[in-house]
């Protein structure tokens, strides 16, 4: 099972919008709604971001939002703040029952 | 509050064997799915292996398939790692993640800290 594709880094100003996309195939992201997004800052656990291609879990700000179309997933930050600077993974459900994760992104906020 | 504490990581020889434990609480351990998540140092989250909320069904990453085996004791709210034939590959970081699933490892709402495995001579 190949992992997702995702950028290696992205990168944006306090109080704008940036966009990390999510890269699977028909096998994986494109064929199911079980789409994750998870942040992790260095030396930390990840946590939880969006779960079922765009739903927020309990206490995650609505800043972070979700979306789907056909083999690509995206997650949209608005509002950027210093706090946002961490990595990004995206993971998917596979048609083998098995969980796969994205490579990671970067987010830098400058 | 959910917490999954993980124990049982050190340092072994290749070829060695290890088991990872995850003591589990604050919600219904037979519920859920659980799954073992690893990140290499310096490198990306790679999900290992999975079971469902009865142990019925496991779930396994072609990279340790036979190798590595999953197990829970729901009377202990506990999740095990038995992991053998270590490879210098495997040296990672061992996450314990919880499912909003019963049956499939789907959705990770929370981890643990991780335990770390080390595999060299």
């Amino acid at each position: 099972q190949s992992a997702l594709t995702q950028p290696a880094s992205v990168s944006g100003s306090p109080g704008q919008s940036i966009t990390i996309s999510c890269t699977g195939t028909s096998s994986d992201l494109g064929a199911y709604n079980y789409v994750s997004w998870y942040q992790q800052h260095p030396g930390k656990a990840p946590k939880a971001l969006i779960y079922d291609v765009s739903k927020r879990p309990s206490g995650v700000s609505n800043r972070f939002s979700g979306s789907k179309s056909g083999n690509t997933a995206s997650l949209t930050i608005s509002g950027l703040q210093a706090e946002d600077e961490a990595d990004y993974y995206c993971s998917s459900y596979t048609s083998s029952s098995t969980l796969v994760f994205g490579g990671g992104t970067k987010l830098t906020v400058l | 509050e959910v917490q999954l504490l993980e124990s049982g990581g050190g340092l072994v020889q290749p070829g060695g064997s290890l088991r990872l434990s995850c003591a589990a609480s604050g919600f219904t351990f037979s519920s859920y799915a659980m799954s073992w998540v690893r990140q290499a140092p310096g490198k990306g989250l790679e999900w290992v292996s999975g079971i469902s909320g009865s142990g019925g069904n496991t779930y396994y990453a072609d990279s340790v398939k036979g190798r590595f085996t999953i197990s829970g004791d729901n009377s202990k709210n506990t999740l095990y790692l038995q992991m053998n034939s270590l490879r210098a590959e495997d040296t990672a970081l061992y996450y314990c993640a919880k499912d909003r699933y019963v049956v499939i490892p789907a959705a990770i709402d929370y981890w643990g800290q991780g335990t770390l495995v080390t595999v060299s001579s």
